[in-house]
């Protein structure tokens, strides 16, 4: 079965600085990836996604890119906010299996004011 | 539109017993999956139901059940709990077709002792 693994497992950036996490999956058929914030006491909730047929995608200060034949995937926040401390996890799923995703093990980020 | 609901919040259990838990998905949402996350496994897929059928099932004892309504609700039970089936048990909403946007509930917080 897909395989994902996640790096680093905990980030610590000054506010401002650029933040990348870094995800790896095995599974040459799955084709899409997103990537979801967890806040304390809540549910992880979607902040940005991409498809095997996009290699980057931007939302304001967030950024995915995508790197298929490498099997890699990586989220970028730029201008870091104390806001954003959170855990972050990436997943990767098939369109044929829809509501299977696999998750990494998360990144608990955070931003030092 | 209204969220992903789980009820309840907050469960405390013994060892033997047996729980069920409910989710309500995203009004127009066919796809429900629910997802097991502890500490040390992080977020680890139990099932997905569609349109009322199991769709794909992760690789969880037959102590996990679940099933869903015509009205895409859902539960999920477990029989039989045991101490490491304490966990964050989130459910997840789709549309359940080729468009794989999950989004997640709050989660209900199982604790058996």
């Amino acid at each position: 079965g897909e395989n994902v693994e996640q790096h680093p497992s905990t980030l610590s950036v000054q506010e401002g600085d650029s933040a990348v996490i870094k995800c790896t999956y095995s599974d040459s058929a799955s084709n899409y990836f997103p990537w979801y914030k967890q806040e304390l006491g809540k549910g992880p909730q979607l902040i940005i996604d991409i498809r095997s047929n996009v290699g980057e995608k931007k939302d304001q200060r967030i950024a995915v890119t995508l790197n298929k034949t490498a099997k890699h995937f990586s989220l970028h926040i730029t201008e870091t906010q104390p806001e954003d401390s959170a855990v972050y996890f990436c997943a990767a799923s098939k369109n044929t299996n829809a509501g299977k995703s696999t998750f990494g093990d998360g990144t608990t980020l955070t931003v030092k004011p | 539109k209204a969220g992903v609901t789980q009820t309840p919040r907050y469960l405390i259990k013994t060892r033997g017993q047996q729980v069920t838990l409910s989710c309500s998905p995203i009004s127009g949402h066919r796809s429900v999956s629910w997802y097991q996350q502890t500490p040390g496994q992080g977020l680890q897929f139990l099932f997905e139901y569609f349109s009322e059928t199991q769709r794909n099932k992760g690789n969880f004892p037959g102590r996990f059940s679940g099933r869903q309504f015509s009205n895409s609700r859902s539960e999920m039970n477990v029989s039989t709990l045991e101490l490491g089936d304490s966990a964050l048990y989130l459910c997840a909403s789709s549309a359940g077709n080729s468009y794989n946007e999950q989004f997640f509930g709050p989660g209900t917080r199982l604790t058996v002792l």
